[in-house]
């Protein structure tokens, strides 16, 4: 199975600034998956990238893959006190097999 | 659409009592998923049902889990007996096929055990 890890752990910023959360992963993958968690919540898809993709865009969000380096990140600009949950990445091989790290805890102060 | 619907979502019991959890998940997806996640823990799959067959079970303790997906359609997620430990968000998780599509989140159905 692939486990994507995401770092740091914990992230604490102003709305408005940008927040950066990365990923790394083991092996070749198909594509990349982020989620967000709202607490107490379910999980959300945000994004997929394909592994033959570099980057890719969503509304505030931007993801990027780096399959040499075997990682991934997630910016989210201008960040919203809204933006506030935990983000997982999930790194998919063509067999499927969720599997999930610790998250990036990210507290978006107003 | 609908979503994927988890019931219930709290339950409390004691320890060596049992409990079982119902998931739906969205019309005419095939592959679908149980996850236990520990408060400040990332989620653990403990099974993936493909239609009505089992991809992978191997993280379910099966001395005391048990999931059925009878007709390819809901899934039931059954412990007995609990423990303390398996106090956690049971989240159940469905799409089309198992690779390269967007899977879909219920609200997951949160368990104390006391």
């Amino acid at each position: 199975s692939q486990q994507g890890e995401e770092d740091p752990q914990a992230l604490s910023i102003q709305e408005g600034e940008n927040a950066t959360m990365n990923c790394s992963y083991k092996t070749s993958i198909n594509n990349l998956q982020w989620y967000r968690q709202n607490s107490g919540r379910g999980l959300v898809h945000l994004i997929l990238i394909r592994s033959n993709e570099r980057e890719k865009h969503s509304g505030r969000l931007r993801v990027t893959l780096d399959t040499s380096k075997k990682s991934s990140s997630l910016l989210i600009t201008a960040s919203r006190a809204a933006d506030t949950a935990s983000y997982f990445c999930e790194a998919g091989t063509s067999y499927g097999k969720l599997t999930f790290g610790q998250g990036t805890i990210l507290t978006v102060h107003p | 659409e609908a979503g994927v619907a988890q019931s219930p979502r709290y339950k409390i019991i004691e320890k060596r009592q049992s409990v079982a959890f119902w998931c739906n998940p969205i019309s005419g997806h095939a592959t679908l998923y149980w996850y236990q996640q520990i408060l400040g823990q990332g989620p653990k799959l403990l099974i993936q049902f493909q239609n009505n067959g089992v991809v992978d079970d191997s993280q379910l303790p099966k001395d005391r889990f048990s999931a059925e997906r009878l007709k390819g359609v809901d899934s039931t997620l059954k412990i007995q007996p609990a423990k303390l430990e398996d106090s956690a968000v049971y989240l159940c998780a469905s799409t089309e096929r198992e690779s390269g599509n967007t899977i879909y989140f219920g609200e997951g159905s949160w368990l104390t055990v006391v």
